[in-house]
């Protein structure tokens, strides 16, 4: 069946640095990926999606990129701020009878500290 | 505002005390659909909507009931709740059940099953 994996948290970074979250995903056929964030005490936020291959999706300066030959689509940002912490959830949006759901990662913890 | 509403935000009960969580959305969404939230496991999909009178299971619907008898509403119903359903469960709605289709989430509801 269709998985996510994103790398372990807490993610500790100082403000301004550059943040990689690393996600990889398996599907059969062309899944739709999408960056969900969940900040403290609130729902999950649609951050960013891509719908195709070498689609980049971006907002609020996040940008990722789908790759399918890597079955990737790993979130940066090129200057993280505070407000930016928050846990981030990778997923994806299958074909099918599998696009009834979207299946989630675990998600990351990002900490940003001045 | 477009928005996913759920009620209650948060409840404490005992176990075997039916409970009802409501969700209703103003978007005119076709799809909707509730997950639950774990420590270490991500979202996992409880059951959906694709339309009025078409609901099915997710991947984790033991204990739980809903229905669809509108198209803007779509409650959870734990019948006989116990502890092991004490999460975060969270609604969500989307425009059709297409792939590409971005989910729309509520701000979560926290049950405590005691």
């Amino acid at each position: 069946g269709d998985s996510v994996t994103q790398m372990e948290g807490p993610v500790t970074l100082s403000e301004e640095a550059f943040l990689t979250i690393n996600c990889t995903y398996t599907a059969t056929g062309y899944p739709s990926l999408f960056w969900y964030v969940q900040y403290p005490g609130e729902g999950l936020q649609l951050l960013l999606k891509a719908t195709k291959a070498d689609d980049k999706g971006s907002n609020k300066g996040f940008e990722a990129t789908y790759r399918k030959e890597t079955t990737s689509f790993h979130l940066e940002k090129g200057s993280v701020q505070v407000s930016d912490s928050a846990v981030y959830f990778c997923a994806l949006r299958g074909q099918g009878g599998t696009a009834s759901k979207l299946t989630f990662g675990t998600g990351t913890r990002l900490q940003v500290t001045l | 505002e477009a928005q996913v509403t759920q009620n209650p935000r948060y409840l404490i009960t005992v176990t075997g005390k039916k409970l009802t969580v409501t969700c209703s959305q103003n978007m005119n969404h076709e799809y909707m659909s509730w997950y639950r939230q774990d420590p270490g496991l991500g979202l996992r999909q409880i059951y959906y909507s694709m339309n009025v009178e078409v609901t099915d299971k997710g991947d984790v619907p033991e204990g739980y009931k809903v229905s669809r008898k509108e198209k803007r509403n779509f409650p959870l119903i734990l019948e006989s709740p116990s502890p092991n359903q004490t999460s975060l469960y969270f609604c969500a709605s989307s425009f059709g059940g297409g792939n590409n289709q971005p989910q729309h989430f509520g701000d979560g509801t926290r049950l405590s099953i005691l």
